[in-house]
């Protein structure tokens, strides 16, 4: 099946610092990617829809402000959280949709630590 | 989307079939049932979907009743390693139909 990829699967950063996080399609192409946010014990919620070319959209409560998406090419979709603090800390995945059948291929995961 | 309604727990011995009840009554004409599972600390993992028929691949059979109010997802043979939180998730089918809505599970422990 196709594969997408996160990059950094783990980091820890100080309070007020920026986390850039990478989501890769490695083998296909994907104008659409979805990034979500799964705190202990929750089920994954999501937080944006990554559209190339254009503007993300957010999900209602979202800052788009504090959660910068950039889709710059068809296999790359970032996510940076600003200025980050201890309640961002979290595990953020990011999705892909299939060419067919309708299912999403997701991403490993970054666990994000903010000290 | 439809809501989906699932047990919050289940366990099965390794080595048995593990059957995974789904509810989703409000099932749509157009809508598929989609199966996913998270390992621990993992992204989500595709397993299957179906429309009316049931549907088998190398990781699992979909059984969906007639009146498609429910369905079941069956493990034939667990392994320790099927140990995850599957969701049970009713969409239209499509890759740019939008995001999956990820209710609560069920969590499945193998045991050995």
């Amino acid at each position: 099946g196709a594969v997408v990829s996160q990059h950094p699967s783990w980091v820890i950063c100080k309070s007020g610092t920026s986390v850039k996080i990478e989501c890769r399609s490695l083998d296909f192409q994907a104008t659409t990617m979805f990034w979500y946010r799964q705190f202990p014990k929750q089920s994954l919620m999501l937080m944006a829809t990554s559209n190339e070319g254009s503007k993300a959209t957010y999900e209602q409560g979202v800052e788009k402000d504090k959660f910068l998406i950039n889709h710059a090419s068809l296999t790359l979709s970032t996510l940076t959280v600003t200025s980050a603090h201890p309640e961002d800390s979290s595990f953020y995945i990011c999705s892909a949709p299939g060419l067919a059948g309708g299912e999403q291929f997701f991403g490993p995961g970054t666990r994000l630590t903010v000290l | 989307d439809a809501k989906t309604t699932q047990p919050t727990s289940m366990d099965c011995a390794e080595g048995r079939a593990a059957n995974l009840p789904c509810n989703h009554s409000t099932i749509s004409g157009n809508e598929y049932v989609y199966w996913y599972r998270q390992i621990h600390s993992q992204g989500p993992q595709y397993i299957i979907h179906g429309l009316k028929n049931n549907e088998t691949n190398e990781m699992a059979s979909l059984i969906i009743t007639e009146d498609r109010k429910s369905s079941t997802l069956i493990l034939p043979h667990a392994t320790l390693r099927d140990t995850a939180v599957y969701y049970c998730i009713v969409r239209v089918a499509g890759g740019s139909q939008g995001n999956l809505i990820f209710g609560k599970g069920t969590k499945l422990s193998v045991k050995p």
